[in-house]
């Protein structure tokens, strides 16, 4: 069974760009979670989507959005980069109680 | 409002002692804890679970214990071997709103 994929791996954006990360969950997986990484931040929360609804927000700026397509996939845009959203971004799939997490697309804000 | 922490951030250990990660929570409707494990350049994997009604759980060198009253729980790894090297994150699930709520992560160094 495929594991969640993630699209790019790697991202180098200046700021004021906008940056949209792609996200498939294991197939099956109707819950796509994303969060934030960054050192001595921990993993932050962004949002959750479930059945193409946004069902959990964390407390994050209107600047990141995201959105999930009828076949799961999920999409997570940042725009007006900033230097501080420099980080790993990590994706989920959810099914009962248990995620399993994508590699990560570590973006980089010059 | 940091509801899950973990105040160590780091941890170095002789590989075959034992490794013991510690995380506190503040909300007390969390119904479930979980420990992931975090390789760089690589997502989190799920190590351990515990229900909140239980309080410990073990799996081979892995034993969770939860303290309600404390809202404590703990990590321990025993023996310790340098494949655990690596960032620990607990973590607190909600069956009410499902939703998964991360500590800052603890990186644990086994040294050999």
């Amino acid at each position: 069974k495929a594991g969640v994929t993630q699209t790019p791996r790697y991202l180098i954006k200046t700021r004021g760009q906008q940056v949209t990360l792609s996200c498939s969950p294991i197939s099956g997986h109707r819950s796509v979670s994303w969060y934030q990484q960054t050192p001595g931040q921990g993993l932050q929360f962004l949002f959750e989507y479930f059945s193409e609804t946004q069902r959990n927000k964390g407390n994050f700026p209107g600047r990141f959005s995201g959105r999930q397509f009828s076949n799961s996939r999920s999409e997570m845009n940042v725009s007006t980069l900033e230097l501080g959203d420099s980080a790993l971004y990590l994706c989920a799939s959810m099914r009962s109680n248990e995620q399993f997490f994508g590699p990560g697309t570590r973006l980089t804000v010059l | 409002d940091q509801q899950v922490k973990q105040n160590s951030p780091s941890l170095s250990v002789q590989e075959g002692r034992i490794s013991i990660l510690n995380c506190d929570y503040t909300n007390s409707m969390f119904d479930y804890f979980l420990w992931y494990k975090k390789y760089p350049a690589e997502g989190p994997t799920f190590l351990i679970s515990i229900s909140s009604i239980k309080d410990k759980n073990e799996d081979g060198r892995f034993t969770v214990f939860l303290n309600k009253s404390a809202k404590h729980l703990s990590l321990h790894i025993v023996p310790s071997q340098p494949g655990d090297s690596a960032v620990y994150f607990c973590a607190a699930f909600n069956f009410g709103n499902e939703k998964l709520t991360f500590g800052t992560g603890t990186r644990l160094t086994i040294i050999p």
